[in-house]
């Protein structure tokens, strides 16, 4: 199956700051997400990326497929965005492999 | 919408009780799964329902027992609980086409088993 690998494991911000969050994958995919889990363990879809990029307002996505990574940026960091940052790519019938994830914490 | 419910919210069992975890949709997505997080870990897929009246093991469906109760509904059930199913315990459902749609997931089940 596919592997997944994040990076950094952990990531500590001063709020403002920007970052990029990185997900390598070992096969090809035709399915990716980003989700944030929130302190209170809530999944929160934030992309829907099997490939190219997209914006949500401070954040933004781009995967490149045949490259197998993808990337998740954050710009102008809140308290609000600390929490556990997983990539999931997928390549058979919708099934999902979750990564170990980015605890990001954003410091006042 | 109120999109993915899982019930319970919390439970605790004793080694060796049954329970059977709820999950619905709202969306008339066709796939939906069960995943289970273990402390500091992602997600693993346990089973799942690609569409009515089917069903698939995962990556981790030892223990594990579902059923695809119509469109909307999709449970889990542990037979005979044992500690090492202790966990947090997610339902997701994707929108069509199946297979290759955004997972939508609901608030979880956290489990314990003493």
């Amino acid at each position: 199956g596919i592997q997944v690998e994040q990076s950094p494991p952990d990531l500590i911000l001063q709020e403002g700051a920007n970052s990029t969050l990185r997900c390598n994958f070992s096969d090809s995919v035709n399915n990716l997400q980003w989700f944030h889990q929130n302190p209170w363990g809530q999944l929160i879809n934030l992309f829907y990326i099997p490939s190219g990029t997209k914006q949500n307002g401070r954040l933004s996505a781009t995967t490149v497929a045949t490259e197998r990574y993808s990337l998740l940026y954050i710009s102008s960091s809140q308290t609000t965005d600390s929490g556990v940052y997983f990539c999931a790519p997928g390549n058979q019938g919708g099934k999902l492999i979750f990564g170990q994830g980015t605890e990001l914490s954003v410091k006042p | 919408n109120a999109g993915v419910t899982q019930t319970p919210k919390f439970q605790v069992l004793k080694t060796g009780q049954s329970m059977t975890l709820q999950c619905a949709q709202d969306m008339n997505h066709n796939s939906m799964y069960w995943y289970r997080q273990d402390p500091g870990m992602g997600l693993r897929l346990i089973y799942y329902s690609a569409s009515e009246g089917t069903t698939d093991k995962g990556e981790v469906p030892n223990g594990y027992n579902v059923s695809r109760l119509n469109k909307r509904e999709f449970s889990l059930r542990l037979e005979s609980a044992a500690p090492s199913q202790t966990s947090v315990y997610f339902c997701a459902s994707s929108e069509p086409p199946h297979s290759r749609g955004e997972q939508y997931f609901g608030p979880g089940t956290r489990l314990t088993v003493t």
